[in-house]
């Protein structure tokens, strides 16, 4: 049974540009969050996907954006990238009764934008 | 100021000693709190949930304790191990469902 998985491992962007982000949820898992973790900082929280739609979403611009597809399976995408967006990015998966279901978390992607 | 915080920020041990981490919150209320294990590079591991109403958690070598009168939470590691290395973040599940991390503790632990 494959946990939760992100692709891509690693990524170098430039400022201005534009980037997606994968994430495959453990299977039976229907909710998806995404999280930034900035070096030597705790993760933080970006949005949560159920159903397709965003149900929750953190403090973060509208230039991160999310979509989740049929299968569950998420997608982050951040455009007009800024120094600051470089960081560890976590997807974690969980079933949608929430409260005390553990999220699930994939190895993260890490995004250096120069 | 953090809602979640944690001490120390890091911490550096020898094998086979123990160790208790910090975890002081100010959300109110709170589903549950939850102690991760993250490897350096990777994502966050659960080790203990509890709910507001339990007093402590065991998973293995790893004790985590709850006081929710004065809001702080503890996770004390037995007989630590190299691959105990790692840092360890508290976390709590918010009453809007989100969860809300602490910075983690770096724990080194040292032959």
């Amino acid at each position: 049974d494959a946990g939760v998985t992100q692709s891509p491992t690693h990524l170098i962007k430039t400022r201005g540009q534009q980037v997606t982000l994968r994430c495959s949820p453990k299977s039976g898992h229907d909710t998806v969050s995404w999280y930034q973790q900035a070096l030597g900082q705790g993760p933080q929280f970006i949005f949560q996907y159920y159903e397709e739609e965003e149900r929750q979403r953190g403090n973060f611009p509208d230039r991160f954006s999310g979509h989740q597809f049929p299968n569950y399976s998420s997608e982050l995408n951040v455009n007009a990238l800024l120094l600051g967006d470089s960081a560890l990015y976590l997807c974690a998966s969980s079933l949608s009764a929430g409260g005390a279901d553990t999220q699930y978390f994939g190895p993260g992607t890490r995004l250096t934008v120069l | 100021k953090n809602q979640v915080e944690q001490s120390p920020q890091s911490l550096i041990i020898l094998e086979g000693k123990n160790c208790t981490l910090q975890c002081n919150y100010t959300v109110s209320p709170f589903s549950n709190l939850r102690w991760y294990k993250q490897d350096t590079g990777r994502g966050p591991v659960s080790l203990t949930i509890m709910t507001f109403s339990e007093n402590t958690k065991s998973n293995g070598r790893y004790t985590a304790t709850l006081d929710a009168d004065t809001k702080q939470s503890s996770l004390h590691i037995t007989a630590s191990q190299l691959s105990d290395s790692a840092s360890y973040i508290c976390v709590l599940w918010g009453s809007q469902g989100n969860l809300i991390f602490g910075k983690g503790t770096k724990l080194s632990v040292k032959p």
